[in-house]
């Protein structure tokens, strides 16, 4: 099956900072790769999201990048801010077939935003 | 548009005990899908279904674990006998049918097993 791995576990930036988190995926029939953000008490919020038809993805100060070849993903928040600070999973999913919709997700990366 | 409702938010019962959670789906969704999240871990998918059909139970502890879906809307997720390990954050999603439509959490049940 599918296995995501994420890194780092924890970011620790500074406010105005850029911030980035890596993950990679096993399972090269992977063609859909979103980005949640989950707050302390909360259930995970879908930010963005990125098709393996689609180099790279930006929505205001928060962007994502996929590399198909090497089967890795990345986030990128620009302009960082204390509330952008939560737990962010990665997550993949391939089409079709008895796993048609399961997301596989990243073990998470706790960023905190230092004022 | 309402999000996933889940109840309840807490839940504290004594090993060998049983408990179940409740889901209600975002208007006009039909895949729904109950998630498992162990403090520190990302979630695991436990059961997806399709309308009122499992599409995906290949990691649903079967033996302890039940889930329905009743008239293709509300799903409900039992664990009977409960064990010390099933101690986690049980989260509902449910998506649109079509290729890669986003999934949409619920705020979970956290279960604390005594």
């Amino acid at each position: 099956g599918e296995n995501v791995e994420q890194h780092p576990s924890t970011l620790s930036v500074q406010e105005g900072d850029s911030a980035v988190i890596k993950c990679t995926y096993s399972d090269s029939a992977s063609n859909y790769f979103p980005w949640y953000k989950q707050e302390l008490g909360k259930g995970p919020q879908l930010i963005i999201d990125i098709r393996s038809n689609v180099g790279e993805k930006k929505d205001q100060r928060i962007a994502v990048t996929l590399n198909k070849t090497a089967k890795h993903f990345s986030l990128h928040i620009t302009e960082t801010q204390p509330e952008d600070s939560a737990v962010y999973f990665c997550a993949a999913r391939r089409p079709g077939g008895t796993s048609y919709g399961k997301l596989t997700f990243g073990q998470g990366t706790i960023l905190t935003v230092h004022p | 548009e309402a999000g996933v409702a889940q109840s309840p938010r807490y839940k504290i019962i004594e090993k060998r005990q049983s408990v179940a959670f409740w889901c209600n789906p975002i208007s006009g969704h039909a895949t729904l899908y109950w998630y498992q999240q162990i403090l520190g871990q990302g979630p695991k998918l436990l059961i997806q279904f399709q309308n009122n059909g499992v599409v995906d139970d290949s990691q649903l502890p079967k033996d302890r674990f039940s889930a329905e879906r009743l008239k293709g809307v509300d799903s409900t997720l039992k664990i009977q006998p409960a064990k010390l390990e099933d101690s986690a954050v049980y989260l509902c999603a449910s998506s649109a049918t079509g290729s890669n439509q986003p999934q949409h959490f619920g705020d979970g049940t956290r279960l604390s097993i005594l």
